[in-house]
């Protein structure tokens, strides 16, 4: 089984909709990460939590939203879609002492904003 | 702000040569780390470099670290078919593990 994963894997949605995306994680790392990645660029980091109580916004914020609800269990959430945000998703774990330690990646979701 | 840059940006060469992607950073730095990702597919880590100096080696590739330069370089020798991907190189400058990204190199290795 997958050590981090993500749902839905693929979806469709309309600007102005709320929608979440869910990542889980069996590796019992206390780090987890969103990130956004777009054709041609590479990744950047919308949100990050290094424990249940602690969250930090990263460069790209705006217009997301996240939760921790459990050291497993980090969603990112879009209030209100919009076209520009259609992007591939990838959710991140790191050790907690990670500083020295790579990300691990789910497999990540697709998401199309009409 | 922390800038990493790739190039090139686009490479396909022919099985059984050898070229070298390169990672420039603007900002300080002694941890870098490459992952690969396939189409379609999660990133995978293949190395982390966190020294001056640092030279990591698996298989076909091998990448080094040159923090004094703010360069790292992925080494291909003699590329095979399977190494066709996108290779991504992040660095870290927090002490949270928080990684900035190069745009990725897309790597086609032609039979």
């Amino acid at each position: 089984d997958a050590d981090v994963t993500q749902t839905p894997r693929n979806r469709i949605t309309k600007t102005g909709k709320r929608i979440m995306l869910e990542c889980s994680q069996t590796k019992g790392h206390d780090r987890m990460y969103w990130y956004r990645q777009d054709p041609g660029l590479g990744l950047r980091l919308i949100y990050y939590s290094f424990d249940v109580k602690d969250i930090n916004k990263g460069e790209i914020s705006d217009g997301y939203s996240v939760s921790r609800q459990a050291q497993a269990k980090f969603s990112l959430s879009l209030e209100s879609a919009i076209p520009n945000q259609t992007a591939l998703y990838f959710c991140a774990t790191s050790p907690g002492q990670g500083w020295r330690e790579t990300q691990y990646f789910g497999p990540g979701t697709r998401l199309l904003v009409l | 702000e922390l800038k990493v840059e790739q190039n090139p940006l686009f490479l396909s060469m022919q099985e059984g040569k050898n070229y070298t992607i390169y990672c420039n950073y603007s900002t300080t730095s002694d941890r870098l780390y490459w992952y690969r990702q396939d189409p379609g597919k999660s990133l995978e880590s293949l190395f982390v470099l966190l020294s001056n100096g640092a030279v990591k080696q698996e298989g076909r590739l091998m990448a080094s670290l040159d923090t004094k330069a703010r360069l790292s370089t992925l080494h291909i020798t003699a590329a095979v078919h399977d190494l066709s991907a996108t290779y991504f190189c992040a660095v870290d400058i927090s002490a949270g593990n928080m990684l900035t990204f190069g745009g990725g190199t897309r790597l086609m290795v032609k039979p």
